[in-house]
């Protein structure tokens, strides 16, 4: 199965609010609600952000959102922040009972 | 503490053999799915594939099928990933992941790195 498409990179100045896209199929994004967001540091493991597409683990800030219209799952980082620069990365149930990860996005605080 | 502590970095030589480990502890290993994540370097994450422990039960990515294997001893709460003949191509850090009930892949381990070269 093919990688989600997501942009390779978005950026915003401290404050300001980004939103990463991440497109897939009516096999995947747009077939079930279990879309998740990963962030990654570099030289660090991903840490879960948001799953089942807007939900957020206990212990991550509520800067960041997560929704979905048709294939497209969306994050939302708010009130950027300098620690928000990383790459990020969606996830997706597929009809295969497998999974996909997005192509990844690079986040810059400017 | 739920954790998952994989086994430390590996250097082989093409067409070698290498199991990699990840072991649970802190939860009911039995009851929860662990996959593999490839991340080749400055690369992406691949998702390989997933095994339930309780039942050995594993599910392959289309793009790895053929290409490593999957397995799990329940008794110790460990998980392998395994190569036959290892490529240069499989230089990569690798992630065991725990699926959490909603789908999530809610643990993740340290990572281990695996390089091939001759």
């Amino acid at each position: 199965q093919s990688a989600l498409t997501q942009p390779a990179s978005v950026s915003g100045s401290p404050g300001q609010s980004i939103t990463i896209s991440c497109t897939g199929t009516s096999s995947d994004v747009g077939g079930y609600d279990y879309v998740s967001w990963y962030q990654q540091h570099p030289g660090k493991a991903p840490k879960l952000m948001i799953y089942e597409v807007s939900n957020r683990p206990s212990g991550v800030s509520n800067r960041f959102s997560g929704s979905k219209s048709g294939n497209t799952a969306s994050l939302t980082v708010s009130g950027l922040q300098t620690e928000d620069e990383a790459d990020y990365y969606c996830s997706s149930y597929t009809s295969s009972t497998t999974y996909v990860f997005g192509t990844g996005t690079k986040v810059t605080v400017l | 503490e739920v954790q998952l502590v994989q086994s430390g970095a590996e250097v082989k030589k093409p067409g070698e053999s290498l199991k990699i480990s990840c072991k649970g502890s802190g939860y009911s290993f039995t009851s929860y799915w662990i996959g593999w994540v490839r991340q080749m370097p400055g690369k992406g994450l691949e998702w390989m594939g997933i095994i339930y422990p309780g039942d050995s039960d594993t599910r392959y990515s289309p793009s790895f099928q053929g290409q490593v294997t999957i397995s799990a001893d329940k008794s110790i709460s460990t998980a392998y990933l395994q190569w036959s003949s290892l490529k240069a191509s499989d230089t990569a850090m690798y992630y065991c992941v725990r699926l959490g009930s909603d789908y999530q892949f809610d643990i993740w381990g340290q990572g281990t790195m695996v390089t091939v070269s001759s």
